[in-house]
């Protein structure tokens, strides 16, 4: 009842298309879902992050959609650009000093 | 957005030595901070729950007296890594979540270890 589940595994969008990427959670008492973006060599950063209580939350070209009754939550990136390229992990926990529950991540590559 | 800086940012050290890394939150009071393990294009594994005061709370498989955690104060936990061996070479990477942000979960920049 712990997972996430992340997808797809990598992903290949051109410079100026729409990145999306879908994650799946099972518990439900889980409040916080936040997406980090981790290039190589570094650790994640926080990219952006929602709470059940909206169903969208958009900062910059970074949107989160949330489905409560489906339990899934996605993120989109609006004119992806090369520099964008790296790997996303969606993550989901309660609020307060929970762990986070991390998907598996997903490799994202911009083409020029 | 909160800053939780890690030193260093990479290390290496002899088979057998111990290493200390370092995770301090800058702007904020973390009483639990949080310890991870990453494998190449791997997601992140958590390691043990650092608790300002207390003992750390550790994952099932991790041996506790070769990762030492101290959290000794709120803005500062150190993970030891005792005896090193080449398998403990890894990306060890430390969080922590901002109370005043809504506990906004935030990460250092992760330290890369390699036991030679």
């Amino acid at each position: 009842q712990q997972q996430v589940k992340q997808s797809p595994q990598s992903l290949i969008v051109q410079k100026g298309g729409i990145s999306i990427i879908n994650c799946a959670y099972e518990n439900t008492a889980f409040d916080y879902f936040p997406w980090y973006q981790q290039f190589p060599g570094k650790g994640p950063a926080l990219l952006i992050a929602i709470r059940p209580d909206v169903s969208e939350k958009k900062e910059g070209r970074f949107t989160i959609s949330f489905n409560k009754s489906a339990k899934q939550f996605s993120l989109h990136i609006m004119d992806s650009q090369p520099g964008d390229s790296a790997t996303y992990f969606c993550a989901a926990s309660k609020t307060g000093y929970s762990t986070l529950t991390f998907g598996k991540g997903t490799m994202l590559l911009v083409s020029p | 957005g909160a800053v939780v800086s890690q030193h260093p940012s990479w290390v290496i050290c002899k088979s057998g030595t111990s290493v200390k890394i370092e995770c301090r939150s800058l702007d904020f009071q973390a009483t639990t901070m949080f310890w991870y393990r990453q494998f190449p294009k791997q997601s992140l594994m958590l390691m043990a729950t650092s608790n300002e005061g207390s003992k750390a709370t550790y994952e099932q498989g991790v041996e506790k007296d070769k990762f030492l955690i101290n959290h000794a104060s709120l803005t500062l936990s150190t993970l030891t890594v005792t005896s090193a061996h080449p398998e403990d070479s890894s990306f060890y990477i430390c969080s922590a979540r901002d109370p005043s942000h809504l506990y906004e979960a935030f990460f250092g920049q992760g330290t890369r270890l390699t036991v030679v």
